[in-house]
């Protein structure tokens, strides 16, 4: 089992430019997340869907959008990135009636 | 909203010297509390966990108590090891009205550095 698995590990963005962070997991879970991490901040919800079919809002969603393309798969869209949105951003998945969630190693945007 | 808070860092222990890394939070309905550790280059790894009052998580010698009255869930380990250096997060899962989504609201970490 890969667990979870993010793509790109490393991207350089222009102000404006858009793109697609990719999350899978093979582990057949329902759930899944995408957060931001800034230092000094812990990790923050960006969007989340608890089941295939549905995403929700976390505590940080202006500017992204997000695609539960089935169950495996949850990507994160930027469309116009700004340099606010320079973080490191991990994708966790969780199978539904528990409360670990298993975390991507993560990938790590800079905007210019 | 909930919230998570945790001390200040970075800490730096030496070898076999003792650990405790404060959190408190701040939740409504009875959420579950959890210890994730990061170390370098990698993503979160959960360290150990608690569902309800009193009760005790540890793993890898690392303990945490989940007090209620108190709403602190500190991080404890009697002789830490260099290998123990990483960053460590407090977290709590979302609780309302018996249903979770688990969403997960972290402190801000706490960089951890054991030297030999």
């Amino acid at each position: 089992n890969a667990g979870v698995t993010q793509t790109p590990k490393f991207q350089v963005l222009k102000t404006g430019q858009s793109m697609t962070l990719q999350c899978a997991q093979d582990m057949n879970h329902n759930s899944m997340y995408w957060y931001r991490q800034d230092p000094g901040m812990g990790l923050r919800l960006i969007y989340y869907s608890a089941s295939e079919g549905t995403t929700d809002k976390g505590e940080v969603p202006n500017g992204y959008n997000v695609s539960r393309l089935n169950k495996r798969e949850f990507s994160l869209r930027l469309e116009s990135a700004a340099p606010s949105q320079t973080s490191v951003y991990f994708c966790a998945s969780k199978l539904q009636g528990t409360d670990t969630q298993y975390f991507g190693p993560g990938t790590r945007l800079t905007v210019l | 909203g909930d919230s998570v808070t945790q001390m200040e860092g970075p800490v730096t222990l030496s070898e076999e010297a003792f650990l405790t890394i404060n959190c408190t939070y701040t939740a409504t309905g009875y959420p579950s509390l959890f210890w994730y550790v990061q170390y370098p280059g990698e993503g979160l790894q959960l360290l150990l966990k608690a569902t309800k009052a009193d009760d005790k998580g540890s793993n890898k010698g690392f303990e945490a108590t989940y007090r209620k009255e108190t709403t602190s869930f500190h991080l404890e380990k009697g002789s830490v090891q260099v290998s123990d250096s990483a960053v460590y997060f407090c977290a709590l899962s979302d609780q309302i009205g018996g249903t979770s989504y688990g969403k997960l609201t972290f402190g801000q970490g706490t960089i951890l550095t054991v030297h030999p």
